[in-house]
Parts: structure tokens; C-alpha cells; sequence
């Protein structure tokens, strides 16, 4: 079974630039997360979606942050503009919010370096 | 803001020896649970323990939680250099229904196996 895809995995932008971050969730799972790691603050959730829609993105740092899920198999997590300390590993990860276990599956993440 | 605090943030053993590492948090929990993260990749799920357990094994890991304390502890048995690693302990908070988790992770141990 394929998990998580994420793409880019690695993206060298300009200060200012718009940066596009995607991401493929496991079939029939209907929950999808956004987070950001860096070193300095952890793992952070941005935004989660249920059944492509969003029910909290209290985590989105800023009116730059913006995502998106369109259908079922589809996200994207977009930066506008870009900026220096945005610079981080981000990752997708998507559940099947009807399981009783509850796990998140994770993407292989993108690592965004913003100059 | 987060939730798990894993303690220590790094630790260091030869091949054969356990590992424990340690979480607290700070608010009820409907269940916690473990992730490790090899370098440069996604997280990945290891084991849930719910809020009305008290311990739990999967192979070579054992997890407790002790509610009283606000605690949970991994222990690897026999480690092994693959299990090298940074480990995560995440939480959902009390009023999570099944399966719409929203987890905060804390900021990890970093476990080093020495052949």
C-alpha cells in the first residue's frame, strides 16, 4: 500500500517567493493534518481537515499560510510570501478518524529552506 | 503550545541495554501515544495507550501511564543500533471521540544505540 505522499521534498526558495507544498493522503482515510517541525518549537499543527473539510487551522501561523483540500486525495499547503523563518520540515499526515485507534500516518515531509 | 515534555531530550547507550524515556503533560488525555522518527523522515506510530490503561507491550516496548502523575514512559528492552532514533510521545486530549484526534507532540528523545 502506498502511504503518505509529499512533494516537493526539498525546496530552496527566495525570500518572498511563493512556496506550493502537496501531499497524497492513504486511500480512505478521511482525516489530514498539516504540521511544522523545526528544531526550536517541536512538531506544530497547522491546520486538519475532516472529509475535506477544514475544522481547525488555529494553528496556521499567519494570513501567508494557506491550505486547501480539494477532494479526498488531494492537499496543498501554500506560503504567500515566503519568508526566512518559515524555513522548516513540513509534514502531512492523514488517519481514518473512524478507526478506534486514531494513528496518524506520516509523509516523508518537506524540507523547505527559504534565503 | 505543547502538551508532552519527553525527558531525557537525549540519551545514549550500548547495543543490548534498555531504553527508557519518560513524557509528561498537562491536561486529561483520552489516550497517549509513541512515535519515532529516523533521521530525515516521516514519524511513525508505535503504540497507543489509552487513558484507562496502565501499561501495554508491542515486542520489544513497553509503555505506562500513570493519569495520577500525568506521566507515560517507553521502555525499548534489549536495544539495538536500528533503534536509533528520535522518539515522540503525543497526546489527544480528553473530549477526543473515537478517532478525531488532534495530537500535540512533545519535542522528543533523542535515542543514540552504540554497536
Amino acid at each position: 500500500d502506498a502511504g503518505v505522499i509529499q512533494s516537493p521534498r526539498h525546496e530552496v526558495t527566495e525570500m518572498g517567493q511563493e512556496v506550493t507544498l502537496r501531499c497524497k493522503p492513504i486511500s480512505g482515510h478521511n482525516s489530514l493534518f498539516w504540521y511544522r517541525q523545526t528544531m526550536m518549537r517541536g512538531l506544530e499543527l497547522l491546520i486538519y481537515f475532516n472529509n475535506n473539510v477544514p475544522i481547525d487551522d488555529s494553528g496556521m501561523p499567519e494570513d501567508r499560510f494557506s491550505a486547501k483540500m480539494p477532494n479526498a486525495s488531494f492537499s496543498t499547503l501554500k506560503i504567500q510570501p515566503s519568508e526566512p523563518r518559515d524555513s522548516a520540515v513540513y509534514f502531512c499526515a492523514s488517519s481514518n478518524r473512524d478507526r478506534i485507534t486514531g494513528e496518524l500516518f506520516f509523509g516523508e515531509g518537506s524540507r523547505l529552506t527559504v534565503l | 503550545s505543547q502538551q508532552g515534555e519527553e525527558d531525557p531530550q537525549a540519551l545514549s547507550i550500548q547495543e543490548g541495554e534498555n531504553a527508557t524515556m519518560n513524557c509528561s503533560y498537562k491536561t486529561s488525555i483520552n489516550n497517549l501515544q509513541w512515535y519515532r522518527q529516523n533521521s530525515g523522515r516521516g514519524l511513525v506510530h508505535l503504540i497507543l495507550i489509552r487513558s484507562n490503561e496502565r501499561e501495554k507491550h508491542s515486542g520489544r516496548l513497553r509503555v505506562t501511564l500513570d493519569t495520577s502523575k500525568k506521566s507515560s514512559s517507553l521502555l525499548i528492552t534489549a536495544s539495538r543500533a536500528a533503534d536509533t532514533a528520535s522518539y515522540f510521545c503525543a497526546t489527544a486530549p480528553a473530549y477526543s471521540g473515537a478517532g478525531s484526534y488532534q495530537l500535540t507532540f512533545g519535542k522528543g528523545t533523542k535515542l543514540s544505540v552504540i554497536p
